[in-house]
């Protein structure tokens, strides 16, 4: 079975530009996470939804960072404009539903630098 | 604020000894813990989880231990392997905040041939 597929896997770009992440969750899977990865803070909760629906984007650093759940196969996460200091690695994971014991699944990440 | 800690950044331990990785937590209303392990260029993997009314938990290698006075859980790996290498996090949720996780900053293992 395919797992969690984020893409790009790399990106790199100048500061001021868009930014969209794309993440497609494991088939049947209800709630989908958003994490971005960091020395200092290690993996941080940005945003998640349970059946498309954004239940706590608390962790959004900034308005610049939106994300959406159009459907349940697909996600994206944006960053407008992007700055030096959104350059991290970003994962998405999906779990089976909304029960806080399931495992959840991690795609491979994208790795940002913005320049 | 880190409600999940891993204080040690690195360990290196030989192979064919035991590795013990450390991790604490501040809610006590987390009930369900996790270890994930992660290779380089790759996402976490799920490893082993605990529920708060255990207080151990064995798959093969890896064994998880929770210390619910002492708000501490670990993960012991007997005996360690070379392709154990690689960074270990730990992570908490609570019931009555359902799916979302907490992670530590991870706990790089190396084992040493």
């Amino acid at each position: 079975d395919a797992g969690v597929i984020q893409s790009p896997r790399h990106e790199v770009t100048e500061m001021g530009q868009e930014v969209t992440l794309r993440c497609k969750p494991i088939s049947g899977h209800n709630s989908l996470f958003w994490y971005r990865q960091t020395m200092m803070r290690g993996l941080e909760l940005l945003i998640y939804f349970n059946n498309n629906v954004p239940i706590d984007d608390s962790g959004m650093p900034e308005d610049r960072f939106s994300a959406k759940m159009p459907n349940a196969s697909f996600s994206t996460l944006k960053i407008q404009p992007s700055e030096p200091r959104d350059s991290a690695v970003y994962f998405c994971a999906s779990s089976l539903d909304s029960a806080s014991n399931q495992p959840q699944h991690f795609g491979d990440g994208t790795r940002l630098s913005i320049l | 604020d880190q409600q999940v800690k891993q204080n040690s950044p690195s360990l290196s331990v030989q192979e064919g000894r035991i590795s013990i990785l450390n991790c604490d937590y501040t809610n006590s209303m987390f009930d369900y813990f996790l270890w994930y392990k992660k290779y380089p260029a790759e996402g976490p993997t799920f490893l082993i989880s605990i529920s708060s009314i255990k207080d151990k938990n064995e798959d093969g290698r890896f064994t998880v231990f929770l210390n619910k006075s002492a708000k501490h859980l670990s993960l012991h790996i007997v005996p360690s392997q070379p392709g154990d290498s690689a960074v270990y996090f730990c992570a908490a949720s609570a019931a009555d905040t359902g799916n979302q996780f907490y992670f530590g900053t991870g706990t790089s293992l190396t084992v040493i041939p």
